[in-house]
């Protein structure tokens, strides 16, 4: 079946420093990729997608190409900020599920949680 | 905005008390879901309505069922709440518009907390 993978957390930057989570998958058909992020009591919001290989998806400094050569997803972004402290999902969307065509079943990774220091 | 809306955002019930977490959207998505996730997991998705064609996960608990009234409405029901079922509950959802057929929309969530 589907799996995504991605690397284990915590993550600990100081302000400005390079950012990259590191994010593989396995999937039987042509999956979308998707990265989410959640910040602390919320609920997941879309950072950024890839629907086919090569696409690069980008949002807000960061950015991630959709790489089929080595099934991977990595999430980079130059410069981060304080802000920026969460948990990043790594997802992909593959298989449809249930009695609809257009219901189709996320993939999740574990989870990464970034801490920006100052 | 267009936008998934979950409420309450806290909820704290007793052990074995009924509890109702309501989701509506404003997106006229024809696909809604709803997730469990506990502390430090990913989600873990319970069931999903395909319009009024409910689907559930085969290792849902019984405990857990839905309702979807319309297409804007959604609702999870706990019948009888253990502490295991402590956790954020997430909905969200999928439209049909070719840009984004397979992304979903997610709410900000309930904290549901079992005394």
């Amino acid at each position: 079946g589907d799996s995504v993978t991605q690397m284990e957390g915590p993550v600990t930057l100081s302000e400005e420093a390079f950012l990259t989570i590191n994010c593989t998958y396995t999937a039987t058909g042509y999956p979308s990729l998707f990265w989410y992020v959640q910040y602390p009591g919320e609920g997941l919001q879309l950072l950024l997608k890839a629907t086919k290989a090569d696409d690069k998806g980008s949002n807000k400094g960061f950015e991630a190409t959709y790489r089929k050569e080595t099934t991977s997803f990595h999430l980079e972004k130059g410069s981060v900020q304080v802000s920026d402290s969460a948990v990043y999902f790594c997802a992909l969307s593959d298989i449809p599920v249930g009695s609809g065509a257009g219901s189709y079943q996320l993939t999740f990774g574990k989870g990464t949680k970034l801490s920006v220091i100052p | 905005d267009a936008m998934v809306i979950q409420n309450p955002r806290y909820q704290v019930t007793q052990f074995g008390k009924p509890v109702t977490l309501s989701c509506s959207q404003t997106l006229n998505h024809n696909v809604m879901y709803w997730y469990q996730q506990k502390s430090s997991q990913a989600p873990k998705l319970l069931f999903h309505y395909y319009d009024k064609d409910f689907n559930n996960e085969a290792d849902t608990p019984d405990n857990f069922q839905s309702r979807r009234p319309n297409t804007s409405f959604c609702f999870l029901d706990i019948r009888s709440p253990g502490l295991g079922d402590a956790a954020m509950y997430l909905c969200a959802t999928s439209g049909r518009m070719a840009r984004s057929y397979n992304e979903q929309f997610f709410g900000p969530g309930t904290r549901l907390t079992v005394l």
